[in-house]
């Protein structure tokens, strides 16, 4: 079974407006955190945000917020107030205990102006 | 400046030849990962090495191998016996639990 899922090849979002990319995840590790990346196209991974299993608040970084549904296993990404520089890929990742990472297929999101 | 270095940029290979891709990290970070992404696709782990003088095998391990001498270094060998190396391999390295943190990647195509 795929460990983490994004069913999303790709998105598009007007500029300004807010979008969110969809995450969900299987595992029985009580312990385990989750992660989004960014990657443009010059190809390097830019960690966006991060949310531990035992958090009891969503995590939230500027623009991006998490929102954590642990009982559906969900982790979705919210970007609001979409930008140009926001077209990119999204990976949705989760470390169980343990120093393994799992990786989704991504999701590429492309920003209209 | 603190980061991780992949080098080269760009790499290309003859079939049958052994190629080395280097990632150098001065983060101090105790764990370093080597990972595959083909195209549209998402990463896949090759190798991982927690400490000095220990690694293991990711889910992709066949046709590649690792060395970690030193901390900062983490060099993977792409073998003759790997039947499709052209990808972009990218490594990546993590302190305690916390994110990992990219280099920039290194592009093999095998002509």
């Amino acid at each position: 079974a795929q460990k983490i899922t994004q069913t999303q090849p790709g998105m598009f979002v007007q500029e300004k407006e807010a979008v969110t990319l969809d995450c969900t995840y299987d595992t029985s590790d009580p312990s385990y955190g989750l992660f989004w990346y960014k990657q443009p196209s010059s190809g390097e991974m830019i960690f966006l945000i991060y949310q531990g299993s035992y958090d009891q608040q969503n995590a939230t970084e500027g623009r991006y917020s998490l929102n954590f549904q642990k009982a559906r296993k969900s982790a979705n990404l919210v970007i609001s107030a979409s930008q140009l520089g926001d077209s990119a890929m999204y990976f949705c990742a989760m470390r169980e205990t343990g120093n393994q990472f799992y990786f989704g297929t991504g999701t590429s999101l492309t920003v209209i102006p | 400046d603190g980061g991780i270095t992949q080098s080269p940029k760009y790499l290309f290979r003859k079939e049958g030849q052994n190629v080395t891709l280097s990632c150098e990290q001065n983060l101090n970070h105790d764990a370093m990962y080597w990972y595959r992404q083909d195209p549209g696709q998402g990463l896949r782990l090759i190798y991982y090495s927690q400490i000095v003088n220990d690694f293991q095998k990711g889910d992709i391990a066949e046709g590649y191998s690792v060395s970690r001498e030193k901390k900062e270094s983490f060099p993977l060998t792409v073998t003759s016996a790997q039947k499709n190396p052209t990808a972009f391999y990218l490594c990546a390295s993590r302190f305690s639990y916390n994110e990992q943190f990219f280099g920039p990647g290194t592009r093999l195509t095998v002509l």
